[in-house]
C-alpha cells in the first residue's frame, strides 16, 4: 500500500474555493466509493469532514463538497474563510479490511 | 457522544515493545456497531492507519505492520489496546485512537482521541 498523493500546499483569498486533489489507485480510489476528508488544525487532532466520496457529518458546512472521478478524489472548499486553513488529509478503503491515508496538504487563506 | 483518550509511555527504547491503551467514554465498547482503530503521524508527516478492532476481537491489521503488531480489546475496562514490538526511531510519532463510523468498511473515522506523542530513542 503507497499512500494517496496530494498537493503539498494549494492557497486561496477569503470567498474564494480551492480544491484539493487526493490520487490514488484502481486497487483503493479507483475501486471503491470510499474516500473520505479530515481536516487537522496545527497540535490538534483530525476532524472528518466527508465520507463515501461526498457526504458531509452533521455539522460540517455545505461549503466543503467532495467527488471522484476515476483515480482521482477531490476536496473543494468555497468561500474559503480564516479558519479553513488548515492540513487536509484523503483516506480510502484498499481492500481487504485496509486502509490508506493521503499525504496531506497544507491549505493557506491569503 | 463517545470520547476517546490515549494513555501509555512517551519514551520507549529501540527494540523494546510499545504498549498504548484507549480509554473509551460517553458509550459502551462493546456495541455491535462500533469499530475501533488506531492511526500515527509522524512528526511533520501523513496520517497512517496502524489497525482496528472490533469488540469481538476480530483484528484488521495494515499489512506493513502486521509482524509487529497486535491490537487487543478489554470489554470490562472499556479499553482498547496496541502492542507494536521491535521499535525503531522509524516509529516515533503521534499516536491517535479513534472510532470508525459504522463498519469496518468503508474505513471511516469518526471521533479521535487528544493523541498521545510516543519517541523512540535510547
Amino acid at each position: 500500500q503507497s499512500a494517496l498523493t496530494q498537493p503539498r500546499s494549494v492557497s486561496g483569498s477569503p470567498g474564494q474555493s480551492v480544491t484539493i486533489s487526493c490520487t490514488g489507485t484502481s486497487s483503493d480510489v479507483g475501486d471503491y466509493n470510499y474516500v473520505s476528508w479530515y481536516q487537522q488544525h496545527p497540535g490538534k487532532a483530525p476532524k472528518l469532514m466527508i465520507y463515501d466520496v461526498s457526504k458531509r457529518p452533521s455539522g460540517v458546512p455545505d461549503r466543503f463538497s467532495g467527488s471522484k472521478s476515476g483515480n482521482t478524489a477531490s476536496l473543494a472548499i468555497s468561500g474559503l474563510q480564516a479558519e479553513d486553513e488548515a492540513d487536509y488529509y484523503c483516506c480510502s478503503y484498499a481492500g481487504s479490511y485496509t486502509g490508506v491515508f493521503g499525504t496531506g496538504t497544507k491549505v493557506t487563506v491569503l | 457522544q463517545l470520547q476517546l483518550q490515549e494513555s501509555g509511555p512517551g519514551l520507549v527504547k529501540p527494540s523494546e515493545t510499545l504498549s498504548l491503551t484507549c480509554t473509551v467514554s460517553g458509550g459502551s465498547i462493546s456495541s455491535s456497531s462500533h469499530y475501533w482503530g488506531w492511526i500515527r503521524q509522524s512528526p511533520g508527516k501523513g496520517l497512517e492507519w496502524i489497525g482496528s478492532i472490533h469488540y469481538s476481537g476480530s483484528t484488521y491489521y495494515n499489512p506493513s505492520l502486521k509482524s509487529r503488531l497486535t491490537i487487543s480489546v478489554d470489554t470490562s475496562k472499556n479499553q482498547f489496546s496496541l502492542n507494536l514490538n521491535s521499535m525503531t526511531a522509524a516509529d516515533t510519532a503521534v499516536y491517535y485512537c479513534a472510532t470508525h463510523r459504522g463498519d469496518i468498511v468503508p474505513m471511516v473515522f469518526a471521533n479521535w482521541g487528544q493523541g498521545t506523542l510516543v519517541t523512540v530513542s535510547s
